[in-house]
C-alpha cells in the first residue's frame, strides 16, 4: 500500500548517542520534509528535500542532518542526542506541484 | 518573514453546535491555504484547502472561507460530533516551490 513509513515509532536513548530516524515513502513523491512537534503543538520545519541529492535546512535551528540518496528514503541523523532533542519527529512528502502533504506516523524520541 | 496567526488556541463547543477557527496571514502573495486535522496520537491529515481564486469551499460539514483583502481565512465545522475533537492547524504558502507557514494550532473539544 502506498504510504509514508517512519521507524522506530518510539525511541528512548541516552545522552550523547548517535541515532538515525528512518522515513520512507512508496508514493514516488519528489518532495520530503522533517518536522519537529511537541504533542499537539506547533509544527516546526527542520529539513526538506526537493529531490535526490537536494537537502535544505528549515526554519528551526537543528543539530540534525539529513540525506537524500534515493527518492523514497529521507533519513534524519542526530550525531549526539541531548535531552533538548526530546520531541516527536514527523516526516512528510508531497509530489511536484501538488501541495497536499502526507505525513508519517512519527517517531517519539526521548533522550535521557 | 511570513507569519500565520491562529485563534483561538483552545475551543470548546457543545456537540451539535458549530465551531469556527480563524487564521490571519501576513504575506499578500500567499495563494494556498490548507487545514490539517491531527487527532490525539495520530498524524496530521489534510481535511480541506482553498486557493486564492476562490472565496469559499465546502465539503459536507466543513467549509473554509477566504478574505484576501483582510488576509484571513476561517474553518467552519457545523453539527459538531465527538470525532471532530482534535487539534486543527491552518497554513499558508505562496506556491508549490515555497514552504508552508503553519499556524500554532487550535485544540477543539466537543462536549457531550
Amino acid at each position: 500500500e502506498a504510504d509514508i513509513y517512519q521507524t522506530p515509532r518510539y525511541l528512548v536513548i541516552g545522552t550523547g548517542k548517535k541515532i538515525t530516524l528512518e522515513c520512507s515513502q512508496t508514493m514516488g513523491h519528489d518532495k520530503m520534509y522533517w518536522y519537529q512537534q511537541d504533542p499537539g503543538m506547533e509544527l516546526h520545519l527542520i529539513h526538506y528535500s526537493y529531490g535526490v541529492n537536494s537537502t535544505e535546512k528549515g526554519d528551526l535551528s537543528s543539530e540534525s542532518t539529513v540525506s537524500r540518496i534515493r527518492t523514497e528514503h529521507f533519513p534524519l541523523t542526530l550525531e549526539s542526542a541531548r535531552p533538548s532533542h526530546t520531541s516527536q519527529y514527523l516526516c512528510a512528502s508531497t509530489e511536484g506541484s501538488n501541495e497536499k502533504l502526507f505525513f508519517g506516523s512519527g517517531t517519539q524520541l526521548s533522550v535521557l | 518573514g511570513e507569519n500565520v496567526e491562529q485563534h483561538p488556541s483552545t475551543l470548546s463547543v457543545q456537540e451539535g453546535d458549530s465551531a469556527v477557527i480563524k487564521c490571519t496571514y501576513s504575506d499578500s502573495a500567499s495563494n494556498y491555504f490548507p487545514w490539517y486535522k491531527q487527532e490525539l496520537g495520530k498524524r496530521p491529515q489534510l481535511i480541506i484547502d482553498i486557493r486564492s481564486n476562490v472565496g469559499e469551499k465546502k465539503d459536507q460539514r466543513i467549509a473554509v472561507t477566504l478574505n484576501k483583502t483582510a488576509k484571513h481565512f476561517s474553518l467552519h465545522i457545523t453539527e459538531t460530533q465527538p470525532e471532530d475533537s482534535a487539534v486543527y492547524f491552518c497554513a499558508a504558502s505562496k506556491g508549490s516551490n515555497y514552504q508552508l507557514i503553519w499556524g500554532a494550532g487550535t485544540k477543539l473539544i466537543i462536549k457531550p
